[in-house]
């Protein structure tokens, strides 16, 4: 089955910097790699998504990119801002399991002011 | 926006007995799921159910598991005898399409003691 890593699982950043979250994944099939933000306690919320027929999508201060022959994907978050700490979550899915979504570990990011 | 309905939001209960979560998915919505997520951990997926039956299922998803539509409208988890290490946020959730657009509902925290 599919095998998504992310990376770093903490990441601490400067209100204004920007932040990158790097995800790997195993099974060439899939093809649909959605990133979800999670705050305390809160269910998991689509920030952004990529299909496989593209190679980046962007909305505002949040960009995702998409190497199929490498099999990787990041999510790039620009001029962070304090609400932006939460745990972030890279998921990968329609390979094998169609329609399961396949997680990473999460990352916390940590904006500080 | 319509949203995904999980009661009840927490539900404490004894090791050995049965507990049953429910759901409310968004209503022209086809592809009902439900994950779970271990304190501190990443989302697992644990099955997925369309056109009134299983569709996938992960390894966590064994005989003390179950789920049924017993209605138009609801979507129910069932474990039969749980276990301490039951204990998790269960996330339901939602797709029109099976792949793309998920919804996730709030969660039901189930506590096992």
């Amino acid at each position: 089955g599919e095998n998504v890593e992310q990376h770093p699982s903490t990441l601490s950043v400067q209100e204004g910097d920007s932040a990158v979250i790097k995800c790997t994944y195993s099974d060439s099939a899939s093809n649909y790699f959605p990133w979800y933000k999670q705050e305390l306690g809160k269910r998991p919320q689509l920030i952004i998504d990529i299909r496989s027929n593209v190679g980046e999508k962007k909305d505002q201060r949040i960009a995702v990119t998409l190497n199929k022959t490498a099999k990787h994907f990041s999510l790039h978050i620009t001029e962070t801002q304090p609400e932006d700490s939460a745990v972030y979550f890279c998921a990968a899915s329609g390979g094998s399991g169609y329609s399961t979504l396949t997680f990473g570990k999460g990352t916390m990011l940590l904006v500080s002011p | 926006e319509p949203e995904v309905t999980q009661t009840p939001s927490h539900q404490v209960t004894q090791m050995g007995q049965e507990v049953i979560l429910r759901c409310v998915p968004i209503s022209n919505h086809l592809y009902f799921y439900w994950y779970r997520q271990i304190l501190g951990q990443k989302v697992e997926f644990l099955v997925s159910f369309y056109n009134n039956e299983i569709s996938e299922k992960s390894e966590i998803f064994d005989d003390q598991f179950s789920v049924e539509r017993p209605d138009g409208s609801n979507f129910t988890l069932k474990i039969r005898s749980t276990k301490l290490e039951d204990s998790a946020m269960y996330f339901c959730a939602s797709s029109q399409t099976g792949l793309y657009g998920y919804t996730f509902g709030s969660g039901t925290r189930l506590t096992v003691v």
